[in-house]
């Protein structure tokens, strides 16, 4: 079946430092990918989103490239500040109508920043 | 634009009690899908609700049943409520479906006691 898999955190970092979270895809068909982000006590938010090979989707200074070869869509940001501290999510979602709406997640990582 | 607003937001029930959690979509939005979070299996699909069909539908047990009405809000049951049913459930709403972009409530937290 369709997995998501990503680098088990936490990951502790230093306020400016540079962030990248790996994941991993195994997938079926052609899946778009997404990175979600969890704060305590909220639900998910979209953070950002690629939707074919070679895709970069990016926002708020954080950036993924969807790679097809490696079946890869790492986020990453240059510089993290202590608002970063989250959970950070990758998923996936066929792109066809049969899978309708169905995203499936990686376990999540945990992100702390310092000051 | 309202988000996705779900209802309640926390919940203690006793084992072997039923519950109904409630999920209202962003306006407009026609798809209403269902997670369960936890900590020990993460974020699993529960259903999707579509123009108030069932689309998909998660490997869960037949415990967990849920439903759309004609404004797009949907409900959730969970029979027979077991410990391990202690999750906090979300629910996320889309434009159409094959609109891949889910938009999800804050959850409503269940403690099975």
């Amino acid at each position: 079946g369709d997995s998501v898999t990503q680098m088990e955190g936490p990951v502790t970092l230093s306020e400016e430092a540079f962030l990248t979270i790996n994941c991993t895809y195994t997938a079926t068909g052609y899946p778009s990918l997404f990175w979600y982000v969890q704060y305590p006590g909220e639900g998910l938010q979209l953070l950002l989103k690629a939707t074919k090979a070679d895709d970069k989707g990016s926002n708020k200074g954080f950036e993924a490239t969807y790679r097809k070869e490696t079946t890869s869509f790492h986020l990453e940001k240059g510089s993290v500040q202590v608002s970063d501290s989250a959970v950070y999510f990758c998923a996936l979602s066929l792109r066809n109508n049969n899978a309708g709406n169905m995203l499936t997640f990686g376990g999540g990582t945990r992100l702390m920043v310092k000051p | 634009k309202a988000g996705v607003t779900q209802t309640p937001r926390y919940l203690i029930k006793t084992r072997g009690q039923q519950v109904t959690l409630s999920c209202s979509p962003i306006s407009g939005h026609r798809s209403v899908s269902w997670y369960q979070q936890t900590p020990g299996q993460g974020l699993q699909f529960l259903f999707e609700y579509f123009s108030e069909t069932q689309r998909n539908k998660g490997n869960f047990p037949g415990r967990f049943s849920g439903r759309q009405f004609s404004n797009s809000r949907s409900e959730m049951n969970v029979s027979t409520l077991e410990l391990g049913d202690s999750a906090l459930y979300l629910c996320a709403s889309s434009l159409d479906q094959g609109s891949y972009e889910q938009y999800f409530g804050p959850g409503t937290r269940l403690t099975v006691t």
